[in-house]
């Protein structure tokens, strides 16, 4: 059953960079039709596309976080990360990883098909 | 962007009654929208994609209606584990989500 799970600090100092991986089980990161994606929840916000990355290291970011985030991709070790640089108190929320779909009708992935169940990041001094 | 918004912000419902839940696309996405479901502590789960078509796994109870700019997720009957938050996302023009309607019991 494939699973997804993120790990990383849940403390980052304002300026610093924030940095988690997601571990894919279950699964190759490798599928053909499959990218891998970040999502996260703002406080008072609904859920918020920060970016994703196919296994090949094809990438696409939201523009409003396109100038300090990085995503990677490691399929030796089934996992993907993420890199968020300059972290502000507005950065602290709920970081999820998940599965985003491509179909074959288009050329970008679509929708989320499986998630993991997040985690809190705070940034704090 | 495009901006997805959810109404309403909260809905109490009774068990075994039907929910109604909408969506709203600022602009039209055609049928590219989906539904996902956020249980407390657990994963988000995929409901719904094109609009309509259940995830694998998902019960009947769930249904997706609508195209362009606006959409609703039906639960027909709903039962304990449906209270919960649920949010549409739509993929037309790269991905956006709405705030979540939170579904709890009357």
């Amino acid at each position: 059953q494939l699973q997804l799970q993120e790990s990383g600090p849940g403390l980052v100092k304002p300026s610093e960079t924030l940095s988690l991986t997601c571990t894919v089980s279950g699964d190759s990161i490798n599928g053909s039709f499959t990218y891998w994606g970040w999502i996260r929840q703002p406080p008072g916000m609904g859920l918020e596309w920060i970016g994703s990355i196919y296994y090949t290291g094809t990438t696409y970011y939201n523009e409003s976080l396109r100038s300090r985030v990085t995503l990677s991709v490691d399929t030796s070790t089934n996992q993907f990360s993420l890199k968020l640089r300059s972290v502000t108190a507005a950065d602290t929320t709920i970081y999820y990883c998940a599965r985003h779909r491509l179909t074959s009708t288009r050329r970008r992935p679509v929708y989320f098909d499986l998630w993991g169940r997040g985690t809190l990041v705070t940034v704090s001094s | 962007d495009i901006v997805m918004a959810q109404s309403p912000a909260t809905l109490s419902v009774s068990l075994g009654e039907r929910a109604t839940l909408s969506c709203r696309a600022s602009q039209s996405v055609s049928n590219n929208l989906a539904w996902y479901q956020e249980r407390p502590g657990q994963a988000p789960r995929l409901l719904i994609y094109g609009a309509s078509t259940r995830a694998t796994g998902i019960p009947a109870r769930f249904s997706g209606s609508g195209s362009g700019t606006e959409f609703t997720l039906t639960i027909s009957s709903l039962q304990s584990e449906d209270f919960a938050v649920y949010y549409c996302q739509q993929y037309a023009t790269w991905y956006t989500f709405g705030q979540g309607t939170k579904l709890e019991i009357k």
